[in-house]
């Protein structure tokens, strides 16, 4: 599976767009990108994922760039409850295995 | 649905004590995943199942850990004897294999080992 390189920690003023960068520089053809986002104390939780076209959905939008090598996670309108760390996680094909990294501590701002 | 369900929350417990941790996933997913959580080592994979049967565990720490699935509908994590160095937030999730792959998570148990 391929490496992520994320920043360790963001901050974000309430309302405004929060933008996550990852870095997945080895990611292979048939390989997904997927975030996730665990808010202290609870469980992960998905957002979303990808694998070449961008992807919005009800929580986020993602836009991998057009050579795969990087990725960037985009909450419209940050609100105090997205304070989470974000996980960017490439999964192989034909698995369900995920590895999780150390991923970005996002801290929304009132 | 109820979502994946994990007993106990917390466990506090003696070293040398067997603990045992249970999960049971959502219906009708086919896949269940063991993690531990540590502030050091971060979120790891211990060993996930498919249709039941375990098909990685290269992430279980020793021998001291085991895991078994009898049925689609339950799951447990074992640890004996307990060692201080086990205390950690353990979860299970479930997931529909050949779907989006979405893994949805418990609540966590978290286990102290004194």
């Amino acid at each position: 599976d391929a490496k992520t390189t994320q920043p360790t920690s963001m901050d974000c003023a309430e309302g405004r767009a929060a933008n996550l960068p990852c870095n997945h520089s080895t990611i292979s053809g048939n390989e997904y990108v997927y975030w996730y986002r665990q808010i202290h104390s609870q469980g992960p939780q998905y957002i979303i994922h990808g694998l070449k076209n961008n992807e919005t959905n009800e929580m986020a939008s993602l836009i991998i760039t057009e050579d795969r090598k990087s990725s960037t996670l985009i909450l419209p309108h940050a609100t105090l409850r997205d304070t989470a760390v974000y996980y960017c996680i490439v999964r192989g094909d034909n698995t369900d295995k995920l590895i999780f990294g150390t991923g970005t501590r996002l801290q929304v701002f009132p | 649905d109820a979502g994946v369900i994990q007993s106990p929350r917390h466990e506090v417990t003696e070293m040398g004590q067997e603990v045992t941790l249970r999960c049971k996933p959502i219906s009708g997913h086919n896949s269940l995943f063991w993690y531990r959580q540590t502030m050091m080592r971060g979120l790891e994979l211990l060993i996930y199942f498919n249709n039941n049967v375990p098909i990685d565990d290269s992430g279980m720490p020793e021998d001291r850990f085991s895991a078994k699935m009898p049925n689609a509908s339950f799951s447990t994590l074992k640890i004996q004897p307990s060692e201080p160095r086990d205390s950690a937030v353990y979860f299970c999730a479930s997931s529909l294999f050949g779907d989006s792959y979405e893994q949805y998570f418990g609540p966590g148990t978290r286990l102290t080992v004194t």
